[in-house]
């Protein structure tokens, strides 16, 4: 399968521990995005990698959470001190270079804080 | 105001009818995206458009630049076509999405 994969999918978890998930994004594309979708919700963007660099971070991404993409590849988002709160799916895309190319997501990350 | 616009919020339809759903946008584009999520699933990409109409099997998509609207059509509905469909644009300014609230479609049979 060559399309976006992320690991776990499923992640439960107690208040004030760290989580950390994994995005593996099609091989050949540059961009890699991170979104957050909470019930109901639509996906709201938390940050966006273009290669290894980070290009944008919304305000949505407190200090709590550090996302990296060390060799431009695969990128990791890491969560400190879980909150309840943070409680949603975590869902990552890619895409080729060209502003406004399709994205392709993978299945997304649940994560439970209780 | 939203940026993204869809509408209707819900559409329940019994199978075999012709569906529209609608996106209104007040930003510049580069590009329109729609998507589909089913139920406890992940999001899968339908279209990407920037002008015109794209055609994928039963999915129709149109854009109107001037207007900021696009529309989703899909003819002869099945149950299977239940899912959530997400407008989300891409604007000239960034690289992000912004995402419309979403229409969630049932299907009867």
């Amino acid at each position: 399968d060559t399309g976006v994969s992320q690991d776990p999918r499923h992640k439960i978890t107690k208040r004030g521990q760290n989580v950390t998930f994994r995005c593996d994004p099609i091989s050949e594309h540059n961009r890699l995005y991170w979104y957050r979708q909470t019930l109901g919700q639509g996906p709201e963007f938390l940050t966006y990698f273009q290669n290894e660099a980070q290009l944008e971070k919304s305000r949505l991404l407190s200090d709590r959470f550090s996302a990296e993409r060390p060799k431009g590849s695969f990128s990791t988002l890491e969560i400190q001190r879980t909150e309840q709160g943070d409680s949603a799916m975590y869902l990552c895309a890619s895409s080729l270079d060209a502003r406004g190319d399709t994205q392709y997501f993978g299945p997304g990350t649940r994560l439970t804080v209780l | 105001k939203n940026e993204v616009e869809q509408s209707p919020q819900n559409l329940t339809a019994q199978e075999g009818e012709f569906i529209t759903i609608n996106c209104s946008y007040s930003v510049g584009i580069s590009a329109l995206h729609w998507l589909q999520q089913h139920p406890g699933g992940g999001i899968v990409s339908l279209f990407m458009l920037s002008s015109g109409k794209k055609k994928h099997g039963r999915l129709i998509a149109t854009i109107n630049i001037q207007e900021k609207h696009s529309s989703l059509h899909i003819t002869a509905s099945h149950p299977r076509d239940s899912a959530v469909y997400i407008c989300a644009v891409g604007p000239d300014s960034n690289y992000q999405l912004i995402w419309g609230a979403g229409t969630k479609l049932i299907i009867k049979p």
